[in-house]
């Protein structure tokens, strides 16, 4: 099955500061990513699709101008998070999609945990 | 808001079988059922997954019932690396969207 990849696996920031997260398809051609976030003991949210060479699709509540994302090749997206504050700590993971149905839905990495001081 | 229902949590013991129910009463003829876990601070891992027949790989099976509407997952001598937890979730398989995860199962394998 594809391999995704993501770094760093953990950061720790000062508030207000920007913090780049990428998510690396390392055998497999992905046009389209999808980003996800993780509170403690709750379960994953699916924050925005990243489309390669086109913007990416946010879901209600997500503020795009705060999270930005770049899909600018097939096998690279970064999400961006600007300003960060406490409450933007979080873990967050990144996922392809596969192209068969007897494949796994989508391939998972491993996760950037941030911590917002 | 997830397809899909899921007990809170489950105690195994080691070495025993491990059976996850899920209830997906509202699945549709093309939505398949996924079963993802998740070990704590790591990114979802998947197990399997099936559309209407039983399957088995070699980390688990899946039973599903002929009507569709819940499913088991199997995990034939669990051991306490399988303390997770499993998500179940119905999905187009694909690239059709992406996957809606509920709260899962907190599966605790025990000595």
């Amino acid at each position: 099955g594809a391999v995704v990849s993501q770094h760093p696996s953990r950061v720790i920031c000062k508030s207000g500061t920007s913090v780049k997260i990428e998510c690396r398809s390392l055998d497999f051609q992905a046009t389209t990513m999808f980003w996800y976030r993780q509170f403690p003991k709750q379960s994953l949210m699916l924050m925005a699709t990243s489309n390669e060479g086109s913007k990416a699709t946010y879901e209600q509540g997500v503020e795009k101008d705060k999270f930005l994302i770049n899909h600018a090749s097939l096998t690279l997206s970064t999400l961006t998070v600007t300003s960060a504050h406490p409450e933007d700590s979080s873990f967050y993971i990144c996922s392809t999609p596969s192209l068969r149905d007897t494949q796994p839905a989508q391939y998972f990495g491993p996760g950037t945990r941030l911590l917002v001081l | 808001d997830a397809k899909t229902t899921q007990p809170t949590s489950m105690d195994c013991a080691e070495g025993r079988a491990a059976n996850l129910p899920c209830n997906h009463s509202t699945i549709s003829g093309n939505e398949y059922v996924y079963w993802y876990r998740q070990i704590h601070s790591q990114g979802p891992q998947y197990i399997i997954h099936g559309l209407k027949n039983n399957e088995t790989n070699e980390m688990a099976s899946l039973i599903i019932t002929e009507d569709r509407k819940s499913s088991t997952l199997i995990l034939p001598h669990a051991t306490l690396r399988d303390t997770a937890v499993y998500y179940c979730i119905v999905n187009k398989g694909g690239s059709q969207g992406n996957l809606i995860f509920g709260k899962g199962t907190k599966l605790s394998v025990k000595p």
